[in-house]
């Protein structure tokens, strides 16, 4: 049982530059997020997906976007690299429905932007 | 701003003690907790959570307390062991949303 995926683990772009985060998880999981890390910061809430079909802002959403592609996957796509936006991504999953608000996260993509 | 803090970002402590971990929450509203342990190069992993109308929960080696007077959480590590050296992390359920505070790193001295 895989969890959360996501890739690529580590990625170095220069500024202008454009990318696609991808996660996936194979836990049958309605929501999924988004969140970046920066050093001395907790997680801070980029994007999410409540369900398949629908994206919302989360609290820090400027120069990016996101495509729900499936029950699945959840994309994070970076239109133009800034440097400010070096940061260690963490894409989650979490099962409201259910009663289940924790969040079960993917190990990480770690992003400079130079 | 952070409606999620934690009170100190750094706590070191000997093998074998028991570690206390703090949090401040400003959302009297929140109705849902969660405490996160993050260790070095991987994604936060569950330890343990709470709901609002909960003063306490234990797990395994681990309990969390709630106060709701003061907003304030806390957890508490028995017996503390080098494989919980780690960042912990608060959260706080805001309709499905979680907030994180800052983080404590945990050190344990050997």
């Amino acid at each position: 049982n895989a969890g959360v995926t996501q890739t690529p683990k580590f990625q170095v772009l220069k500024t202008g530059q454009s990318m696609t985060l991808q996660c996936a998880q194979d836990m049958n999981h309605n929501s999924m997020y988004w969140y970046r890390q920066d050093p001395g910061m907790g997680l801070r809430l980029i994007y999410y997906s409540a369900s398949e079909g629908t994206t919302d802002k989360g609290e820090v959403p400027n120069g990016y976007n996101v495509s729900r592609l499936n029950k699945r996957e959840f994309s994070l796509r970076l239109e133009s690299a800034a440097p400010s936006q070096t940061s260690v991504y963490f894409c989650a999953s979490s099962e409201p429905s259910q009663g289940i608000a924790q969040a079960f996260f993917g190990q990480g993509t770690r992003l400079t932007v130079v | 701003g952070e409606s999620v803090g934690l009170h100190l970002p750094t706590l070191s402590v000997q093998e074998g003690d028991n570690s206390i971990i703090n949090c401040a929450y400003s959302n009297s509203a929140s109705d849902y907790f969660i405490w996160y342990k993050q260790e070095s190069g991987k994604g936060p992993q569950f330890i343990i959570d709470i709901r609002s109308n909960m003063d306490k929960r234990q797990g395994q080696r681990v309990t969390v307390l709630l106060n709701k007077t003061v907003k304030h959480l806390s957890l508490q590590i028995a017996a503390t062991q080098p494989g919980d050296s780690a960042v912990y992390f608060c959260a706080e359920n805001n309709d499905y949303k979680l907030s994180f505070g800052a983080g404590t790193t945990v050190t344990v001295r050997a």
